[in-house]
């Protein structure tokens, strides 16, 4: 079992829609939590950390479960310019030094006009 | 300028050939880290450092070396270079932010081939 997993899509909806995506990881152990997006052929950029009591961003907004070891994140009046691939990124416990980022392979949001 | 830059952005290589890719960064993170990504899995640590006298390795460092001359630079050398090590290779940094955890911040990304 991948230590994370992610539905790689596409997603495909229409500008002014929502949409949710879910990760779930393998570690019950994982501390922290972030959503990174990714533009075709570029660097991963961090979108926002997940914390236990959910977190909101303008039209974004995560969410994590950890009982049921899942996170989601949730995009509102989706616009063209989130057309990319969104990475879960889990990580370790916090108080053993490095925590190893784990990367999911990605859900990718295509976005039309 | 970029925070993070990685020199070459692209490569073409052949079987055999040493080839040295490296990475500099201007946010005065001590901790360094050198990721390869490949369709269909996702980014893979190599090796990661947190000052220049560390050095460790990741969950796929065979084949594969590094050097931290200094804190501002971690380079990545393929002494032989194999097909299989063809891959998009990312350079990121880190600190530890007030929550403890490390946010890491990508380097551009060299897009390497190996025939």
């Amino acid at each position: 079992r991948k230590e994370v997993e992610q539905d790689p899509g596409p997603f495909n909806v229409p500008e002014g829609a929502t949409v949710a995506f879910n990760c779930t990881y393998s570690n019950s152990a994982s501390q922290s939590f972030f959503w990174y997006r990714q533009d075709c052929r570029k660097e991963p950029k961090l979108l926002m950390s997940v914390y236990s009591s959910g977190n909101e961003d303008g039209r974004f907004t995560a969410q994590l479960n950890r009982a049921s070891q899942y996170i989601s994140l949730l995009i509102r009046d989706s616009k063209l310019s989130d057309s990319a691939t969104y990475l879960c990124v889990v990580t370790g416990r916090r108080n053993t030094g490095f925590q190893k980022l784990v990367f999911g392979t990605g859900t990718r949001l295509l976005v039309s006009p | 300028d970029a925070d993070v830059t990685q020199t070459p952005r692209n490569r073409i290589t052949k079987t055999g050939k040493r080839i040295m890719l490296e990475c500099s960064q201007t946010k005065g993170h001590d901790r360094m880290y050198w990721y390869r990504q490949d369709p269909g899995l996702g980014l893979r640590l190599i090796y990661y450092s947190f000052d220049v006298k560390d050095i460790n390795k990741g969950e796929i460092s065979d084949g594969y070396s590094v050097s931290r001359q200094a804190q501002a630079k971690f380079s990545l050398s393929l002494e032989s270079a194999i097909p299989n090590q063809t891959a998009l290779y990312f350079c990121a940094t880190s600190d530890l932010n007030f929550e403890g955890t490390d946010e890491q911040f990508f380097g551009p990304g060299t897009r390497l081939t190996v025939l």
